[in-house]
């Protein structure tokens, strides 16, 4: 199958750690992404992993990756205001020279003050 | 260097017209990929185009078409529109080799 699954909302408060889970299913997948999509925007790539990794760290962002499980985090340390958007988990599929890519339906995050 | 631009921006038609949105990847990109983005069916795979060849293609009907000219510049068309087409159509180009792929703002379709 080609689903990538995430949950829909996430609430934190302001200053916390954000944590926003994706699995997938294609376990041949070389790539999994996050991207950031703000209102009236299109979508802003984060970060990505690549298969054989299990960790990546950008500033305040972590990616973790369990392939056993084919289980996907994102991390934002001291979440801010500004990290007020719509989370999209995917993952690249390739076949031979064409590949695509398969979203999750996002996680819409939410801070509080 | 500019960013993925997509015309026009926003587009109101009536079932049955079609319609033809543009994308201009990056420069010196010449991979462009092209996505539906609806509440309820997410984003979805439309297809891709490399070197003026339809390398990949998801799962719409016929009605759904594209093409790349020599400057890799995008365009694709979807013909006899439902109100089921109304949606967000993003493009997104990346660089043979690398694995980043960079969205444009999009063209919103509303099918009225």
């Amino acid at each position: 199958g080609e689903d990538v699954e995430q949950s829909l909302f996430l609430s934190v408060r302001e200053g916390d750690s954000s944590v926003i889970n994706c699995t997938y299913t294609d376990s041949s997948s070389t790539y999994l992404y996050w991207y950031k999509q703000e209102p009236g925007a299109g979508l802003q790539l984060l970060t990505y992993i690549f298969s054989n990794m299990d960790m990546k760290q950008d500033q305040r962002l972590t990616v973790l990756l369990n392939k056993k499980d084919k289980h996907l985090s994102l991390r934002i340390a001291d979440t801010q205001t500004g990290d007020s958007a719509i989370y999209f988990c995917a993952e690249r599929q390739q076949y031979s020279s064409a590949s695509k890519i398969i979203f999750g339906s996002g996680t819409r995050l939410s801070i509080r003050p | 260097k500019a960013g993925v631009t997509q015309t026009p921006r926003y587009l109101i038609k009536t079932r049955g017209q079609q319609v033809t949105l543009s994308c201009s990847p990056i420069s010196g990109h010449r991979s462009v990929s092209w996505y539906q983005q609806t509440p309820g069916q997410g984003l979805q795979f439309l297809f891709e185009y490399f070197s003026e060849t339809q390398r990949n293609k998801g799962n719409f009907p016929g009605r759904f078409s594209g093409r790349q000219f020599s400057n890799s510049r995008s365009e694709m068309n979807v013909s006899t529109l439902e109100l089921g087409d109304s949606a967000l159509y993003l493009c997104a180009s990346s660089d043979e080799g690398r694995n980043e792929q960079f969205f444009g703002p999009g063209t919103r379709l509303t099918v009225l």
